[in-house]
């Protein structure tokens, strides 16, 4: 296993159900983000993990929970979801030095709430 | 409100041709940019970083930057149709966790054979 890795890759979710993604990575690094990427918009930051402490929560809805339990794994609980919730989540990591903090992406999560 | 603004395009190039595309950002603060290439239904791809005014070249790919104007550019040389896919600039937040990253929306690139 190499780099950043997600699961599922696909999900679709009635609005009253419970559900998790799931991030690995594999590299060492030790900060840990959820984006969000919706058609026509920006990537939106939804959390940042540091050393398995949260950092940021980008005024995200509750209904989307993170758990960071280690460095290495991040999880997002999504719990009564919407429709206008579906979207591309991805998971990316990076090692927090001052003066870089590039970023490398998982393959993503496309969700679909019907 | 910090932006990171790209013309969407699509920017349609000739195989062989050079591609040009360009982002402005708003938080003169930002130190660290980034050009990300991303297919059709896949994930952002690393393909260029830079950190310092002027121009940076890796293979094919020359990024440049110039603080003063708040602008940073990506070339891409002999472009190849494999080349085509959207294009995300961004640049580092300043956020609170000091560390995430602010993305543009991305100019799609069209090569043509």
């Amino acid at each position: 296993e190499t780099g950043v890795t997600q699961t599922p890759r696909h999900l679709v979710m009635g609005m009253t159900n419970k559900k998790s993604l799931k991030c690995e990575q594999h590299l060492g690094h030790n900060a840990m983000y959820w984006y969000k990427q919706s058609a026509k918009k920006p990537l939106e930051l939804m959390f940042v993990y540091n050393f398995k402490e949260q950092t940021e929560n980008n005024s995200v809805p509750s209904r989307f929970s993170p758990e960071c339990p280690n460095s290495s794994h991040l999880f997002l609980h999504l719990h009564t979801l919407q429709p206008e919730d579906s979207a591309l989540y991805l998971c990316a990591s990076s090692q927090e030095v001052v003066g870089t903090t590039e970023a490398f992406f998982g393959q993503g999560t496309r969700l679909t709430v019907v | 409100q910090k932006e990171v603004e790209q013309n969407s395009g699509p920017l349609s190039v000739p195989e062989g041709a050079i591609a040009s595309l360009n982002c402005t950002y708003s938080d003169r603060v930002s130190q660290s940019f980034f050009w990300y290439r991303q297919y059709s239904g896949k994930s952002p791809e690393l393909i260029m970083s830079i950190y310092s005014n002027g121009d940076k070249e890796d293979g094919r790919f020359t990024a440049q930057l110039n603080k003063a104007s708040q602008y940073v550019s990506l070339l891409i040389r002999d472009s190849q149709p494999s080349d085509s896919a959207t294009y995300l600039c961004a640049s580092d937040a300043n956020s609170n966790s000091g560390y995430a990253l602010n993305f543009g929306k991305g100019t799609s690139l069209l090569v043509t054979p």
